[in-house]
């Protein structure tokens, strides 16, 4: 099983910074890495596939780099819309596999 | 508009067994795979099972394996999840995605229902 390793678990930031979070496959999962957005109450939704793209209905202040086995999600500028937990998930092999989740909350 | 809409939750005693239905809409559902994910209360992301779009290949958690089924009727847009031997741990919400084409990541979410297991 591929186990995902996300980081820091909380990451509190002031209104207009920028956010990095991490997530670190245990071996190779390539391109095969997804992010997700999640907000109290509400189902998550899918924020970036192939590790960089863009999904639907995101503004280009998100963006998702790296390959392999190390990958980071990019909030450039904080809005307040933008608090809420993100999770990566590798779809490379099975079972799919999750991190535990990066909590982005108001400094 | 891709459409999810989960149901079937319920308080359950351990033990017991519970179906799941995800009624899909707004998309070609026999041409997608699908899958199930639950949440514990307060807790991360957990995929659950898969199924291929055809209604062949399917895929489990370990933690579910020999006592969910993941299943399909094309002919109704409809997605299940039969639980049985349900545990404390199995208590969670239980989202219905449908995955991307070619792909096993989750492009749209239902709302999910919530499985609660305790006597």
């Amino acid at each position: 099983e591929i186990v995902m390793t996300q980081s820091p678990a909380t990451l509190s930031v002031s209104p207009g910074e920028r956010a990095t979070l991490s997530c670190r496959a245990s071996q190779s999962v390539s391109s095969n890495l997804a992010w997700y957005q999640q907000k109290p109450g509400q189902a998550p939704r899918l924020l970036i596939y192939g590790a960089s793209t863009r999904a639907t209905g995101f503004p280009a202040r998100f963006s998702g780099s790296g390959s392999g086995t190390e990958f980071t999600l990019t909030i450039s500028s904080l809005q307040s819309e933008d608090f809420a937990v993100y999770y990566c998930q590798q779809y490379n092999g099975w079972p799919l596999t999750f991190g535990g989740g990066t909590k982005v909350e108001i400094k | 508009e891709v459409q999810l809409l989960e149901s079937g939750g319920d308080l359950v005693q351990p033990g017991g067994s519970l179906r799941l239905s995800c009624a899909a809409s707004g998309f070609t559902f026999s041409s997608y795979a699908m899958s199930w994910v639950r949440q514990a209360p307060g807790k991360g992301l957990e995929w659950v099972s898969s199924m291929i779009g055809t209604g062949g290949t399917t895929y489990y958690a370990d933690s579910v394996k020999g006592r969910f089924t993941i299943s399909r009727d094309n002919s109704k847009n409809t997605l299940f999840l039969q639980m049985n031997s349900l545990r404390a741990e199995d208590t969670a919400i239980y989202y219905c995605a449908k995955d991307s084409s070619g792909y096993y990541y989750a492009d749209s979410w239902g709302q999910g229902t919530l499985v609660t297991v305790s006597s």
